[in-house]
């Protein structure tokens, strides 16, 4: 039972389309994240919600939209893709102990991007 | 701002041999610290942490000890095997609500 899925696992797609990502949780966290891996492992946060609200919103360009239905699903669009953003993008939800996010993150296994 | 520097790999080693990842990090406050290993088609997951100073984490074999005075947490392994082959990352947790990884250091293993 995964506790953290992501899908879809690839994704090859044009220049200029529009391709969602989805993310979902079942271990009852409230905090979820999107993050971007370069080809060369460099990890970079791009957004958070905490209980479906957005509380991180890095330097990310605005065809990246993320939208939070509820805290266990946490999906990002993203509109005329580029082609920088091929990357493998992770999910992440974390843990949280009288309400203060902890810092234990759970991944998911990655949606690999391509942008042709 | 909150960042965290680690040695650059590729670090290659035979196996049995002792495995040391620098790391050190640069925080206000007092951040929790993590290391956490990538192995290959797969996501992150947690190796190991350490929230307050001198704490020492320790997991499957590895070990980190949180060192405020030289703002380090360097991860240690006494004898690596084949399977220990990944990527590890180390991180902390800010107080502005972020966590923040390193470049992550590639470790391969040799039989």
């Amino acid at each position: 039972d995964t506790a953290v899925s992501q899908t879809p696992k690839y994704l090859v797609t044009q220049m200029g389309n529009d391709k969602s990502i989805k993310c979902e949780q079942n271990l009852g966290h409230d905090t979820m994240y999107w993050y971007k891996q370069d080809s060369k492992k460099f990890l970079k946060i791009m957004f958070s919600y905490n209980n479906k609200e957005l509380i991180i919103n890095e330097t990310v360009p605005n065809r990246f939209s993320p939208k939070s239905p509820d805290k266990a699903h946490l999906n990002l669009h993203i509109n005329s893709l580029e082609l920088g953003d091929s990357a493998v993008y992770f999910c992440a939800s974390s843990k949280t102990s009288g309400g203060a996010i902890t810092g234990e993150l759970f991944f998911g296994e990655g949606s690999r991007l391509t942008v042709l | 701002g909150d960042s965290v520097t680690q040695m650059e790999g590729p670090v290659t080693l035979s196996e049995e041999a002792f495995l040391t990842i620098n790391c050190t990090y640069t925080a206000t406050g007092y951040p929790s610290l993590f290391w956490y290993v990538q192995y290959p088609g797969e996501g992150l997951q947690l190796l190991l942490k350490a929230t307050k100073a001198d704490d020492k984490g320790s997991n499957k074999g590895f070990e980190a000890t949180y060192r405020k005075e030289t703002t380090s947490f360097h991860l240690e392994k006494g004898s690596v095997q084949v399977s220990d082959s990944a990527v590890y990352f180390c991180a902390l947790y800010s107080s502005a609500s972020k966590i923040i990884f390193g470049s992550g250091t590639r470790l391969s293993i040799r039989p």
